[in-house]
């Protein structure tokens, strides 16, 4: 069974910090990796992409993959509360188009 | 910007019932997904479907499911006799304009929100 594992948080950070949310696959297959950002009762909003291992970055988010590891990373600088949402962490099957994703990391950015 | 728009944004049917969701796209895409995410839980993945066939389905999409192209255009799924557990929010995906399809990158529609009473 593929599976990707995120710690379900809640995360708080206070406004203005670094926030990073970490997680981790089973598919050592997988080729593509995704971070998504949903808010409460709406659909996951792709943030960012990474294929290849080391640091992607994208205005306030950086993501990090290390494939050694099967360690998937998202930092966000300046966090904002504008920020606090959950973020889903989701990697390819493989040989699949289908994303698998993990539960979540519920981030609470505090004014 | 979605690059697909599903409708209706709310269902609600009685148990036993049939429901059709349908996924607009904004262009000529190939490749479609459905997803659902019951409440309170992770993301899964139903099926996928390329070029008017089913590429790749899960567990969950049994024979209970169905997803045709009918117009070339609307995308839609169908449940058949709705059960209590398939209350959740169904998501349709699709990848991105000048998007290598490879890359896998795939975007959300806003959902329906399948309440099954």
């Amino acid at each position: 069974q593929k599976e990707v594992e995120q710690n379900s948080g809640p995360l708080s950070v206070p406004e203005g910090a670094i926030a990073s949310l970490n997680c981790t696959y089973s598919d050592r297959g997988s080729q593509s990796f995704f971070w998504y950002r949903q808010y409460s009762g709406k659909s996951p909003e792709l943030i960012m992409s990474i294929y290849s291992n080391g640091d992607k970055e994208d205005g306030r988010f950086t993501a990090q993959l290390n494939k050694a590891s099967q360690y998937v990373s998202l930092l966000i600088r300046d966090s904002q509360p504008s920020d606090s949402a959950t973020y889903l962490c989701a990697s390819d099957g493989g040989a699949t188009n289908k994303l698998i994703f993990g539960t979540g990391t519920l981030l609470a950015v505090q004014p | 910007e979605p690059e697909v728009t599903q409708t209706p944004s709310h269902q609600v049917t009685q148990m036993g019932q049939e429901v059709i969701l349908r996924c607009v796209p904004i262009s000529n895409h190939l490749y479609f997904y459905w997803y659902r995410q019951i409440l309170g839980q992770k993301v899964e993945f139903l099926v996928s479907f390329y070029n008017n066939e089913i590429s790749e389905k899960s567990e969950i999409f049994d024979d209970q499911f169905s997803v045709e192209r009918p117009d070339g255009s609307n995308f839609t799924l169908k449940i058949r006799s709705t059960k209590l557990e398939d209350s959740a929010m169904y998501f349709c995906a699709a990848p991105g304009l000048n998007v290598i399809v490879a890359k896998n990158i795939q975007y959300f529609g806003a959902g329906t929100r399948l309440s099954v009473l």
